[in-house]
């Protein structure tokens, strides 16, 4: 069971603005660790997303974008494109477990 | 570009030895933990360890006890070794970087699914 919550799925129409949560803790998140994101599409190398916290690597569109408050974290992406279809993961550390934690993973669907 | 290609069997027994490789092209990455994360289908991701080109090591505390990295400086390879596999073992396993300062993990493995299984 992951230390790092997530929904298991959302869906959006093309266009539409979508979010994701990552609800985590005073050991992780809450304990000001930061948050990263992943894209991950099954068979594939996993993608970094954002890191620390609201930061986009090189070639990530602006459409998406994240934040963080508390114990928690989330992911937006707006103006949503058939190709965001994939699993989306949240990452932190956490200091209880001395071990880098990842999120359960959200399975994102473009209706 | 950084690459990271990773190989190994994929086929094991219980109680046998995993024994994961990965390349890393691209000299950007030098400086950063060469980790290894695996993928059990029913419980996400999990971080397994890393090591630096140094030999500087962390492990996740929960896999330590069954758990060898190790580095190739002169090859730029680094290696994964769990003993004592169980089904439970049964995974995708990645290789990736992990930035030093940031603590994100910004270039992958394809990813190797090892099987462990009588």
């Amino acid at each position: 069971q992951s230390l790092l919550t997530q929904p298991p799925s959302v869906s959006g129409a093309p266009g539409q603005r979508v979010t994701i949560s990552c609800s985590g803790s005073s050991s992780n998140i809450g304990a000001d660790y930061d948050v990263h994101w992943y894209q991950h599409l099954p068979g594939t190398a996993p993608k970094l997303l954002i890191h620390g916290n609201n930061n986009r690597p090189s070639g990530v569109p602006d459409r998406f974008s994240a934040s963080k408050s508390g114990t928690s974290a989330s992911l937006a992406i707006t103006g949503l494109q058939a190709n965001d279809e994939a699993d989306y993961y949240c990452q932190s550390y956490d200091s209880s477990l001395s071990s880098h934690v990842f999120g359960s993973g959200t399975q994102v669907t473009v209706l | 570009q950084v690459r990271l290609v990773q190989w190994g069997a994929g086929l094991l027994k219980p109680s046998e030895t995993l024994s994961l490789t990965c390349a890393v092209y691209g000299g950007s990455v030098r400086g950063h933990y060469w980790s290894w994360i695996r993928q059990d289908p029913g419980k996400g991701l999990e971080w397994i360890g890393e090591i630096t080109l140094g030999g500087s090591l962390n492990y996740n505390p929960s896999l330590k006890s069954r758990l060898t990295i190790s580095v190739d400086t002169s090859k730029s390879h680094f290696s994964l070794k769990v003993s004592s596999l169980t089904a439970a073992d049964t995974a995708v396993y990645f290789c990736a970087t992990k930035e030093p300062l940031g603590h994100y993990f910004d270039y992958w493995g394809q990813g190797t699914l090892v099987t462990v299984s009588s």
